[in-house]
């Protein structure tokens, strides 16, 4: 069983609807929990961290943690076309900076004007 | 945010060559990087974590003689794939902890794609 399961998608919307991505993961030792967007041919880059349960929201971004399902979302409302891109979740158990992360495979979003 | 860069983007090479791929932090020092590798429809996978200075620390099932890191500069991390081979190719992307931002984040960098033939 991996350690981070994540659907790789594709997922296609019609702009301004609310795209919901998620994860689950099996170790309980996860603390820190972090969603990446990675354009194609970039490198990923950080949207949101979060090392607790509960939501998290900044502007259109809503990062929400279920520490006893192991599970994590990550809500965007009125969605734009910019937001086509695959998104990672990654966690880890200690500081997410100098700690090793494990990732998701990662979710290709799709936003059809 | 901080700004690593990678070099070469792609690179395509002969079976038992050496290829060298390099990491570079521009506008922070780094004392530590991580090398990920990522194949299709996969997790980007932890290869190691290199520390200025001292050796890198291989994640298990990582061949250290064969992935050949230096991190020899603040600024720099190398990653050299020593003969390669066809099932070496994969997306190699490093990232660069900024110790002086506010969250100790890691920025990654665009990736290297290396195909070997």
């Amino acid at each position: 069983q991996k350690e981070v399961e994540q659907d790789p998608g594709p997922l296609s919307v019609p702009e301004g609807a609310i795209v919901s991505l998620n994860c689950t993961y099996s170790n309980s030792a996860f603390q820190y929990f972090m969603w990446y967007r990675q354009y194609s041919r970039k490198g990923p880059e950080l949207l949101m961290y979060t090392y607790s349960s509960g939501n998290k929201e900044d502007g259109r971004f809503t990062a929400q943690v279920d520490k006893s399902s192991k599970y994590i979302s990550l809500f965007i409302r009125d969605s734009q076309p910019s937001d086509s891109a695959t998104y990672l979740c990654a966690m880890s158990v200690t500081d997410f900076g100098n700690e090793k992360l494990t990732f998701g495979t990662g979710t290709r979003l799709t936003i059809i004007p | 945010g901080a700004v690593v860069s990678q070099h070469p983007s792609r690179v395509i090479c002969k079976s038992g060559t050496s290829v060298k791929i390099e990491c570079r932090s521009l506008d922070f020092q780094a004392t530590t990087m991580f090398w990920y590798r990522q194949f299709p429809k996969q997790s980007l996978m932890l290869m190691a974590t290199s520390n200025e200075g001292s050796k890198a620390t291989y994640e298990q099932g990582v061949e250290k003689d064969k992935f050949l890191i230096n991190h020899a500069s603040l600024t720099l991390s190398t990653l050299t794939v020593t003969s390669a081979h066809p099932e070496d190719s994969s997306f190699y992307i490093c990232s660069a902890q900024d110790t002086g931002g506010p969250n100790n984040e890691q920025f990654f960098g665009p990736g290297t794609r290396l195909t070997v033939l």
